[in-house]
């Protein structure tokens, strides 16, 4: 089975760039998450959806981070304009229900540089 | 709100010595689940236990054993006769359960195995 598919692995940007990461979830899988991880720290929710619906963005930066999953399935988080404490690893999961009782899967990561 | 909590920064023994990581947990529910993942230098995590609120028995796996006790809100992971392939950085993480479930991780344990 495959796992969580995530793209680039690694992005350099200047600040007041913009950027953009890619997700594919696990066969299967309703529900996705985007974490954020920075240097030292566990990882912090950004977004959950459920198929193609938000369960919960309360800790996702709004005036700057978007995500959106269309179709219910692969997932694009975007920065616009970034800024130098946005550098992180930003961490796709995806669990098979959105219930407390199923595992999340983890991507390896997409590492951001912002210089 | 939630909270988990792993005051160990950093542990470092010698290769055979058992070792436990330590997690204190805050919440309001009555029903969650508690996990520990694995995040080697790779960087990917990996699950390797979910407990929930209800199921206080201790669990062991190969060299690995779970200690939940609920009186004192803790969840701690020990590591028998540790190996140098056990050197990762481990998060303890607390989840609800139900609802809007996105794990709150402690801020992770970065143990170090010495030949």
């Amino acid at each position: 089975e495959a796992g969580v598919a995530q793209s680039p692995r690694y992005k350099i940007i200047e600040k007041r760039q913009s950027v953009a990461f890619w997700c594919n979830p696990i066969s299967g899988h309703a529900t996705l998450y985007w974490y954020q991880q920075i240097l030292g720290q566990g990882p912090k929710l950004l977004i959950q959806f459920q198929n193609n619906g938000v369960v919960d963005d309360s800790q996702l930066p709004k005036d700057r981070f978007s995500a959106e999953r269309l179709k219910g399935v692969d997932s694009t988080l975007k920065i616009q304009p970034a800024k130098l404490e946005d550098s992180a690893v930003y961490l796709c999961a995806s669990s098979l229900e959105g219930t407390g009782s199923y595992e999340q899967y983890f991507g390896p990561g997409t590492r951001l540089t912002v210089t | 709100a939630q909270k988990v909590t792993q005051a160990q920064t950093e542990i470092s023994v010698v290769e055979k010595e058992d070792v436990t990581l330590d997690c204190v947990y805050e919440t309001r529910d009555t029903t969650y689940y508690l996990f520990w993942y694995k995040q080697p230098p790779s960087g990917e995590l990996v699950f390797l236990i979910r407990r929930n609120s209800f199921d206080e028995q201790n669990e062991i796996s190969g060299r690995y054993s779970w200690n939940f006790q609920k009186s004192t809100s803790s969840f701690n992971f020990t590591i028998t006769a540790s190996q140098v392939v056990d050197s990762a950085v481990y998060f303890c993480a607390l989840r609800p359960g139900g609802g809007a479930d996105g794990l709150t991780f402690g801020k992770g344990t970065h143990l170090i195995i010495q030949p």
